[in-house]
């Protein structure tokens, strides 16, 4: 199956201020790829999917990049809602894989 | 809107079989296929597999093979999923979540969870 890996784990930042999010794949993804949000006590929500295409009502501050084996999820600006935990997802290959999270945390 | 509204927590002893239920509402219930993921407490969303919303046709990831069963009754528009012989490390909050199959599997909608608890 295909590991999924995102860096950092914890990621603390100030309100207004840029965030840069990692997620790495053990193999090429081309461009099956989603970022999701999580709250405390929440259900994940879909907020990029193949990679860069926003998902309805997710804001424009949010925006993802990259190929292949490399991706990236950025905030611009950072609202208070927006500090939680963030999850990538394949779907390139069953079975259907997840990285471990980032939380974006208050600085 | 769409929705899926999931059963009731559970607590189960160890070798014991769960099922949960995953209600679906405001949609054509064939339009979706429903998938499974689960989440152990501090660790990763984790792929179950997912079911044909007409055929009724599941798919398993492999780690859960032999063990999960998943099921639908599109007559009250609900699914199912079942895990068998129980262990501790079951212990999980259990979500239906739908995919769009003109796109990739990506999650659109998601139910609100289901802790299932597995403690002697």
């Amino acid at each position: 199956e295909i590991q999924m890996m995102q860096s950092p784990v914890t990621l603390s930042v100030s309100p207004g201020e840029r965030a840069t999010l990692s997620c790495r794949a053990s193999e090429s993804l081309s461009s099956h790829l989603a970022w999701y949000q999580q709250k405390p006590g929440q259900a994940p929500r879909l907020l990029i999917y193949d990679v860069s295409t926003r998902a309805t009502d997710t804001p424009a501050r949010f925006s993802g990049s990259g190929s292949g084996t490399e991706f990236t999820l950025t905030i611009s600006s950072l609202q208070s809602e927006d500090f939680a935990l963030y999850y990538c997802q394949q779907t390139h290959r069953w079975p259907l894989t997840f990285g471990g999270g980032t939380k974006v945390e208050i600085k | 809107q769409v929705q899926l509204v999931q059963s009731g927590a559970e607590v189960k002893k160890p070798g014991a079989s769960v099922v949960v239920s995953c209600k679906a509402s405001a949609y054509t219930f064939s339009d979706y296929y429903i998938h499974w993921v689960r989440q152990a407490p501090g660790q990763r969303l984790e792929w179950m597999g997912r079911i044909h919303p007409d055929s009724g046709g599941p798919y398993y990831a492999p780690t859960f093979e032999g063990r999960v069963t998943m099921t639908r009754d599109t007559s009250i528009y609900t699914a199912y999923m079942e895990l068998n012989t129980l262990k501790s490390d079951d212990t999980a909050v259990y979500y239906c979540s739908l995919h769009n199959p003109s796109l990739r599997e990506y999650f659109v909608q998601w139910g609100q969870g289901t802790l299932v608890t597995v403690s002697s």
